[in-house]
């Protein structure tokens, strides 16, 4: 089993451009996450979800955008992206269960210039 | 205020030491903690869940304290392995999962 997997693994754009973070995983989880984590700092809820069709934003969701179509994908969209933006993204899932660990991806670097 | 809080440190420690620190967080009604490793560049892994009656695992003891809010986690007889950034997490009710910023540790010949 793959896990969890995000791609690309790097990325650099332009100001203005928008492009879409794949996560896609293998493991069953209801529950899937978007965070990101600027350098020498802890990691900031973005996007969530519990299941396929449903989205909730976390604690920095703005600039970002969300779909669940299905289990295995949660995309994460910026669109006009912004040099504020320049991060590491990282993708988890859960199990779903309270005390169930959550599993992240090798993350993306995404440097906006 | 911040949904969970961490010393960011560093906290510097000789080979051999223990070292604690702990983690606040705001929201009574969380029902899930854990404590994760990150390695530097690299995604942040599972080190334990923290139960209410504390948990220990080899020389990990992670404790909960709801009337404070806060958890904490000691290291003991501490490795240059154990160098490292640990990321304290809070699932709250619908299983919205936040972290801290995270606590570096340093441990030195």
């Amino acid at each position: 089993n793959a896990g969890v997997t995000q791609t690309p693994k790097f990325r650099i754009l332009k100001i203005g451009q928008s492009m879409t973070l794949q996560c896609t995983q293998d493991m069953n989880h209801n529950y899937m996450y978007w965070y990101r984590q600027d350098p020498g700092m802890g990691l900031k809820l973005i996007y969530y979800s519990v299941g396929a069709g449903i989205t909730d934003k976390g604690e920095v969701p703005n600039g970002y955008n969300v779909s669940r179509s299905t289990t295995e994908d949660f995309p994460l969209r910026l669109e006009l992206a912004a040099p504020s933006q320049t991060s590491v993204y990282f993708c988890a899932t859960s199990g779903g269960l309270g005390g169930a660990e959550a599993f992240f991806g090798q993350g993306t670097r995404l440097t906006v210039v | 205020r911040k949904e969970v809080e961490q010393d960011p440190g560093p906290f510097n420690v000789p080979e051999g030491a223990t070292v604690a620190f702990n983690c606040t967080y705001s929201n009574s009604a969380s029902q899930s903690f854990f404590w994760y490793r990150q390695d530097c560049r690299k995604e942040p892994k599972l080190l334990m869940s923290v139960y209410s009656s504390g948990n220990e695992d080899g020389r990990f003891t992670a404790q909960l304290n709801r009337a404070s809010q806060y958890i904490s986690l000691l290291i003991r007889d501490s490795k240059l392995s154990d160098s490292a950034t640990y990321l304290c997490g809070d699932k709250a009710a619908g299983n919205k999962l936040t972290f801290g910023g995270g606590t570096r540790v340093l441990v030195k010949p």
